[in-house]
């Protein structure tokens, strides 16, 4: 497809648990975000990618999480030793435009991951 | 000093009628733009309208409309002729140059469109 490509759409794993969340931008797509929002709430900003410069980790909850992006284009969100309140829909976003400030987001249906 | 504020967290509006969700703003770099996204229950994002910081008039696509008031640093959504499937959380959102182009969210709106 043409959009931004989520992996697992939804994932149940057991606290203490690692667990990997994949995102395919929209091809051509410089910036790239990792976004979680937990239910009926706002986007909590995690990390954003843009170009080759260094990603912005700011909103990385915890050294827990961590994120890569191969080549400038698929990215991995990884949770390590899960808790439960990490349960939440963890979604990824593109745009085509980098330092600019043109360009909407493009969303992926995001990744729901369960933490029991 | 949170950079996107939405004071509202929830809204209703009578079917037909037009509603306002309000967004302010705060930065310094002179070039920015705002954006506007709907959530429905659903959860896909779906962007809605685009106003850039030097931008004259105010942004409007189809029966959304922007109220940009630079000065006030307040970039408010306008819903008119509401529609049920209307009802959804919105999102104000800011890209800034200076921040390399990252984007930054509000806490978001509920609108809930009564029949």
């Amino acid at each position: 497809g043409a959009g931004v490509s989520q992996s697992p759409s939804n994932k149940v794993t057991e606290k203490g648990k690692d667990v990997e969340l994949r995102c395919d931008p929209i091809s051509g797509h410089t910036a790239l975000y990792w976004y979680r929002q937990s239910l009926g709430q706002g986007l909590e900003f995690l990390i954003y990618f843009q170009g080759n410069s260094a990603p912005d980790k700011s909103g990385l909850p915890s050294d827990r999480f961590s994120a890569e992006r191969t080549g400038g284009s698929v990215s991995t969100l990884t949770i390590q030793r899960t808790q439960q309140e990490d349960s939440a829909v963890y979604l990824c976003a593109s745009s085509l435009a980098a330092r600019t400030n043109t360009g909407e987001l493009f969303f992926g249906e995001g990744s729901r991951l369960t933490v029991l | 000093a949170q950079k996107i504020t939405q004071t509202q967290p929830g809204m209703f509006v009578q079917e037909k009628e037009a509603v306002t969700l309000d967004c302010t703003y705060d930065t310094s770099d002179p070039s920015y733009g705002l954006f506007w996204y709907k959530q429905p229950s659903s959860g896909e994002m779906i962007f809605l309208i685009y106003q850039g910081s030097y931008d004259q008039q105010n942004a409007t696509e189809g029966r959304y409309s922007l109220n940009f008031q630079k000065a006030r640093k307040s970039a408010n959504l306008v819903i008119s002729a509401s529609q049920l499937g209307d009802s959804a959380m919105y999102f104000c959102a800011m890209r800034e140059v200076e921040r390399a182009g990252k984007s930054t969210f509000g806490d978001g709106t509920t609108l809930t469109v009564k029949p």
